[in-house]
């Protein structure tokens, strides 16, 4: 089992619908949950970080955490073409000198 | 607020060459971390340095050794480069040592050995 699971995609959204990525994660020890945005070509951008369970909103971003199923998603709302990008998720254990440990991506693609 | 930095942005090398990897870690910001990001995978976790000395490694040789400096910048150094460590070299800067402290990443060098 990998430590950090995406569904790869492409998942594709029509513009001003809400694109819905998921993220599941083995160590139970896991504390820390990031969202990355990564567009072809450039270097991961952080868009959300989340800590407690339930739901961490942020403009049109709404992160979700729930520890109990290891599970935690990004919600983002009325999508736009320029979201299309490769949506990354990591993970950590709050320890020092330790990683962040990502899945590999689910790419979006949103049409106009 | 200055951004990560990185140099250089590209970098052609030959296999067993040696190479140095540069990092200017965002103001404010005390540790760095390096990852290395192959084609169509999430980053994967070199090492960390905080106050100048390595502070957590993950699954690579000792042939991946870093430095990090009194203004908390950063060198990666591959020896014996080997076709595979043709990747995206990633450096990130957070403000503290615990992998819960945000991390921000520079722009990425992009390195390939032939």
């Amino acid at each position: 089992q990998k430590e950090v699971e995406q569904n790869s995609g492409p998942l594709s959204v029509p513009e001003g619908a809400i694109a819905s990525l998921n993220c599941t994660y083995s160590d139970r020890g896991s504390q820390s949950f990031f969202w990355y945005r990564q567009y072809s070509g450039k270097s991961p951008e952080l868009i959300m970080s989340i800590y407690s369970n339930g739901d961490k909103e942020d403009g049109r971003f709404t992160a979700q955490l729930n520890k109990a199923s290891q599970y935690v998603s990004l919600l983002i709302r009325d999508s736009q073409p320029s979201d299309s990008a490769t949506y990354l998720c990591a993970v950590s254990k709050n320890q020092a000198g330790t990683a962040l440990i990502f899945g590999k991506g689910t790419t979006l693609s949103v049409s106009s | 607020e200055t951004g990560v930095t990185q140099s250089p942005t590209h970098l052609i090398k030959t296999r067993g060459q040696q190479v140095t990897l540069r990092c200017s870690s965002q103001s404010g910001h005390n540790t760095v971390s390096w990852y290395q990001q192959a084609l169509g995978q999430g980053p994967q976790f070199i090492f960390q340095y905080y106050r100048e000395e390595e502070n957590g490694r993950g699954n690579f040789p000792p042939r991946f050794s870093g430095l990090q400096f009194p203004n908390y910048s950063s060198e990666l150094n591959v020896n014996a480069l080997e076709l595979d460590d043709s990747a995206l070299y990633l450096c990130a800067s957070s403000s503290g040592q615990a992998s819960s402290y945000e991390q921000y990443f520079g722009p990425g060098t992009r390195l390939t050995v032939t």
